[in-house]
């Protein structure tokens, strides 16, 4: 039940198409849901979250949609550049209890093909 | 990067020996945590820190143990280091609206 399901693993995108991620959760207790862009040999630096109480936030090229029945969430990159070409993580975490401790998707490699 | 550093940035040992890992961070953040990163696994909580001397277990946490005697500090040491420690490891902080910043990793490579 704590579990996040992302998928897909790897993604080719052609440059200016649009890319989606996929995720999914059991746990409705989840009520933070961030998305994060890593390069190799970095840490993950954040790029978008959402909580529940919204189902869609844009910023930029980025977007998440959030489907609370479905428990699922997603993330849209429109105009997929090559500099996004990076590995993707969702991720979910509650209030209180254990103090916001994250629970992380397997990541998604995308690559953007010029 | 949130102002946190992570030393060392590369560490190569033998098994059975002892390692610390430093998580440094430079704006006084209550909550830190310790993640390790393994090909098709994400990231994985190992502990996390609520404040000074205050720790919890992650979903990892077998053969590791942490310790945080300052707000800027944030330690974590393997005992008795195995082939199967051998992952990246990420210090992270909790910021002002509950999201997570990572540092830049250390490599541990484990021979």
């Amino acid at each position: 039940q704590q579990q996040v399901k992302q998928s897909p693993q790897s993604l080719i995108v052609q440059k200016g198409g649009i890319s989606i991620i996929n995720c999914a959760y059991e746990n409705t207790a989840f009520d933070y849901f961030p998305w994060y862009q890593q390069f190799p040999g970095k840490g993950p630096a954040l790029l978008i979250a959402i909580r529940p109480d919204v189902s869609e936030k844009k910023e930029g090229r980025f977007t998440i949609s959030f489907n609370k029945s479905a428990k699922q969430f997603s993330l849209h990159i429109m105009d997929s550049q090559p500099g996004d070409s990076a590995t993707y993580f969702c991720a979910a975490s509650m209030k209180g209890g254990s103090q916001g401790n994250l629970i992380f998707g397997k990541g998604t490699k995308l690559s953007v093909k010029p | 990067d949130a102002g946190i550093t992570q030393s060392p940035r590369h560490k190569v040992t033998e098994t059975g020996t002892p390692v610390t890992l430093r998580c440094h961070q430079t704006e006084n953040h209550r909550y830190m945590y310790w993640y390790r990163q393994d090909p098709g696994h994400g990231l994985r909580l190992i502990h996390y820190s609520y404040g000074v001397k205050d720790t919890d277990k992650g979903e990892v946490s077998d053969g590791y143990s942490v310790s945080r005697s300052k707000t800027e500090d944030f330690l974590l040491t393997l005992e008795s280091a195995t082939s199967s420690q051998t992952s990246v490891y990420f210090c992270a902080i909790m910021g002002l609206a509950n999201e997570q910043f990572f540092g830049p990793g250390t490599r541990l490579t484990v021979l």
